[in-house]
């Protein structure tokens, strides 16, 4: 089906532990992001893709590291799980940020606990 | 980075009712989206709007780039219009970030 899917939707890991989350968009999107989403802090942005091999640090960066090998692919990984980064991740993708045909669409989200 | 403030951060609402939400940016944004979130988490693009007007059925969006806020009007408010309302904006010379706002969470009773 079109669309953006993450995976898994729902993750259960221990602390120290690697764990990535995948992101597989069917547009050809340029744009990739990922979010956290916390209460009280809104969606925060960790890292963004412009294009396949392009990738920048969002707002709260530490502690993740992506990779951008295919236009499709976002895997956003924890290199090892904290408790701070239990949280619900939302990846999503737009055409372009800068015309008004691209809005942006995300997945339904990964929700994370680390034990 | 850009600073992106919504307000206000919470809104209970009567069926019937129309609301103003509003969003205020640190800085004129090129790109500027609203966004609903359902009490399921799900994550729906409402509008694109860095300058302009726009309506899409019950709700419209203003946004005045020269002094960097924008306002999501809901008229004629339904329970479906519960959740959470989020703005985010970008500069074309920051690249991507696309930054959002602490939302806005709309309560609307029957």
């Amino acid at each position: 089906d079109a669309g953006i899917t993450q995976s898994p939707r729902y993750k259960i890991t221990e602390t120290g532990r690697q764990v990535t989350l995948m992101c597989h968009q069917t547009w050809s999107h340029s744009y990739m992001f990922w979010y956290r989403q916390d209460l009280g802090h809104g969606l925060r942005l960790i890292y963004y893709s412009a294009a396949a091999d392009i990738t920048d640090k969002g707002e709260v960066p530490d502690g993740y590291v992506v990779s951008r090998s295919k236009t499709e692919n976002f895997p956003l990984t924890l290199e090892s799980a904290t408790r701070s980064q239990t949280s619900v991740y939302f990846c999503a993708s737009s055409e372009s940020l800068w015309s008004s045909g691209s809005p942006l669409h995300f997945g339904n989200g990964t929700r994370l606990t680390v034990t | 980075g850009i600073q992106v403030e919504q307000s206000p951060p919470d809104l209970i609402l009567q069926e019937g009712a129309n609301s103003t939400l509003r969003c205020n940016f640190s800085d004129s944004v090129n790109n500027l989206q609203w966004f609903h979130q359902n009490p399921w988490g799900q994550l729906i693009n409402l509008f694109y709007i860095p300058s302009g007007t726009k309506q899409n059925g019950r709700l419209s969006a203003t946004t005045v780039a020269t002094e960097r806020y924008s306002l999501l009007y809901i008229s004629s408010s339904q329970t479906t219009d519960s959740g959470v309302y989020f703005c985010a904006g970008a500069l074309y010379n920051q690249g991507g970030k696309l930054i959002f706002g602490q939302g806005t969470e709309l309560s609307v009773k029957p």
